[in-house]
């Protein structure tokens, strides 16, 4: 059965300050892994996915296999990047995402 | 162009009752999506269609919930007796065959009282 577990509910950083939002996930395939966010009152949306390598609002995420992590970083945060955070794996047939149950990140002045 | 949109938002119902919910794809997605997402937790599979069959449903957490897309683009989920359980936020979302990336609907919240 695959899982993805985010032990951290809420993270809450100043202002300019590095973020990791942590990601373990167990799953017996070759895992595809994305990270979602909701801001608030708006709709979950992707913001990257491992596959693609790329940063995206600052933000990279790698797939570390020997750790079966897939943590979420990002060197200074901005307040506009509170939101809910949720990190997902997808199946091997395409057909279902497990979701993580997420992590609030507050970023204050 | 649109996204994918969520009949009701909101919608409250008594125990014992019946409800339906819709979903409109993104025009041209074969493959549709439902989760449920309860207060505290992320959200969860329920039904997977590709085009008007349902592909997997081993998300379907009993015979009480059921989902129909007759004609390969709207969808409807049901939900037969419900109860106070039963009360969540239910998400809609999209995809192109074969693509992973899902696009995601505003979601109906369902309270069952």
């Amino acid at each position: 059965a695959q899982r993805v577990t985010q032990p951290e509910k809420l993270l809450s950083v100043f202002k300019g300050a590095p973020v990791e939002l942590k990601c373990n996930y167990s799953y017996s395939g070759s895992p595809e892994l994305f990270w979602y966010v909701q801001y608030s009152r708006q709709r979950l949306q992707l913001l990257l996915r491992h596959i693609s390598r790329e940063s995206i609002k600052g933000f990279t995420a790698d797939l570390n296999k020997g750790e079966t992590s897939f943590h979420l970083k990002k060197p200074f945060a901005q307040e506009e990047d509170s939101a809910m955070y949720y990190c997902a794996l997808m199946n091997s047939g395409y057909s279902t995402l497990t979701f993580g149950k997420g992590t609030m990140l507050l970023v204050s002045p | 162009g649109a996204g994918v949109s969520q009949t009701p938002s909101n919608k409250v119902t008594e125990k014992g009752k019946y409800v339906e919910l819709r979903c409109d794809p993104i025009s041209g997605h074969t493959a549709l999506y439902w989760y449920r997402q309860s207060l505290g937790q992320g959200p969860e599979f329920l039904i997977y269609f590709q085009g008007t069959g349902a592909a997997d449903d081993s998300g379907l957490p009993n015979d009480r919930f059921f989902a129909v897309r007759p004609e390969g683009s709207v969808s409807t989920l049901k939900i037969q007796r419900t109860e106070r359980g039963d009360s969540a936020v239910y998400l809609c979302a999209s995809s192109l065959i074969g693509r992973a990336e899902q696009y995601f609907g505003p979601g109906t919240r369902l309270t069952v009282t």
